[in-house]
């Protein structure tokens, strides 16, 4: 499809255990986010990335969270150790541009379906 | 740092009615933007409707308008006509000019009654 794609749509794990969730961007997009979303709250930025750098990791809630987006293209997020607090909806967007709203362009944000992560 | 409050948890609507969302936002920049979002339960979120901060006119796309008051610094969502499938919930973000990111507010749960 033409849209941002999040692999797996869910995950069940044990604490402790290490995860990997997987964005596949909208072809073309150079920016790339990723936010969470605990049950019944908004999104929260974690990182941004602008080509192949995080440009701001300053939303990574402590340094077992980490994210790579080595081509520029696809992004994957780690979590390591997972805890319970961990559970959440981690949502990928992708952006033409990564700020500046003139040009004509909102620069609004195209979201993936999420990924449902489940820490047991 | 933005702030967006949305004050309405839940709403409920009849069908063919029209509802309005709340938003407010602080911020001290002058040039940002505003976006709504609908997040139905299938969880992708949705872009709605877009409002610069110096656009002279509402936004308006289709059945959605956006009540912007610049000086109140609000910027509520108005569905017209709602229909079953408007049933969601709504999220209002910001994002200010030359920064990349958007910031979200707690969202509204709609739900529309035939």
């Amino acid at each position: 499809g033409a849209g941002v794609s999040q692999t797996p749509s869910n995950k069940v794990t044990e604490k402790g255990k290490y995860v990997e969730l997987r964005c596949d961007p909208i072809s073309g997009h150079t920016a790339l986010y990723w936010y969470r979303q605990s049950l019944g709250q908004g999104p929260e930025f974690l990182i941004y990335f602008q080509g192949t750098g995080a440009a701001d990791d300053s939303g990574l809630p402590n340094d077992r969270f980490f994210a790579v987006r080595p081509e520029g293209s696809v992004s994957t997020l780690k979590i390591q150790r997972t805890e319970r607090g961990d559970s959440a909806v981690y949502l990928c967007a992708s952006s033409l541009a990564p700020g500046g709203l003139a040009g004509g362009s909102t620069g609004e944000l195209f979201f993936g379906e999420g990924s449902r992560l489940t820490v047991l | 740092a933005q702030k967006i409050t949305q004050t309405q948890p839940g709403m409920f609507v009849q069908e063919k009615e029209a509802v309005t969302l709340d938003c407010t936002y602080d911020t001290s920049d002058p040039s940002y933007g505003l976006f709504w979002y609908k997040q139905p339960s299938s969880g992708e979120m949705i872009f709605l409707i877009y409002q610069g901060s110096y656009d002279q006119q509402n936004a308006t796309e289709g059945r959605y308008s956006l009540n912007f008051q610049k000086a109140r610094k609000s910027a509520n969502l108005v569905i017209s006509a709602s229909q079953l499938g408007d049933s969601a919930m709504y999220f209002c973000a910001m994002r200010i000019i030359n920064d990349y990111k958007l910031s979200f507010g707690a969202g509204t749960t709609v739900t529309v009654r035939a």
